[in-house]
């Protein structure tokens, strides 16, 4: 079956800009999260969405959001660009949340803010 | 400050050796997973224990969880270059959260 994509795969945006970025979770999976990953700060939890519904939240500001449409794709979004965003965000699928089985991860969109 | 401590941060090591990599948090957790993760991809599962105690093996990987729930650790024995990458350990609740890995490289 097919994996998590995460599309675009590399993106270049100049700061004070928005940026849009899109996944689609494996055929079934209900349960979409975003990850933030830096040399610095390692992988940083964005949110959580699962049938549509933010469940659970990270740290992050507010120019961080996301939604989840009805057949479970979601796209997170980022507003007002700042050098400190370039990063590699990564989007995870699974059933019905981490649990057990665990998360299947997208190869992520490698963000650079010039 | 991370959740989960993982050490080394760093660990270089010539194939055939056997190394430990350690995960550590104040925290209680209802599973912990270990991830690999290679350049340029997203982490890829490599386990979930889930029982205080539990140890797990796969293939030259063993995998211990903690009897209080709250720490791991990820033995390899007879390491190939083909292990190296990025080892993460993942805390799981309500959501997931990561430490900041374990950078592996194993030389011929």
């Amino acid at each position: 079956k097919a994996g998590v994509t995460q599309t675009p795969r590399y993106l270049i945006k100049t700061r004070g800009q928005q940026v849009t970025l899109s996944c689609s979770p494996i055929s079934g999976h209900r349960s979409v999260s975003w990850y933030q990953q830096t040399p610095g700060q390692g992988l940083q939890f964005l949110f959580e969405y699962f049938s549509e519904t933010q469940r659970n939240k990270g740290n992050f500001p507010g120019r961080f959001s996301g939604r989840q449409f009805s057949n479970s794709r979601s796209e997170m979004n980022v507003s007002t660009l700042e050098l400190g965003d370039s990063a590699l965000y990564l989007c995870a699928s699974s059933l019905g949340g981490a649990g057990v089985i665990g998360y299947t991860f997208g190869s992520g969109t490698r963000l650079t803010v010039v | 400050t991370q959740l989960l401590e993982q050490s080394p941060q760093f660990l270089s090591i010539q194939e055939g050796e056997n190394l430990t990599v350690y995960c550590n948090s104040s925290s209680v957790f209802s599973s912990l997973q270990w991830y690999r993760q290679e350049p340029g991809e997203g982490p890829v599962l490599l386990v979930t224990v889930v029982t205080g105690g539990e140890v797990k093996k796969l293939k030259r990987l063993t995998f211990q969880f903690g009897d209080a729930r709250k720490d791991s650790s990820l033995h390899i024995t007879a390491a190939q270059p083909g292990d190296t990458g990025l080892y993460l350990c993942a805390g799981v609740n309500n959501d997931m959260r990561f430490g900041a890995g374990t950078r592996l490289t194993v030389k011929p």
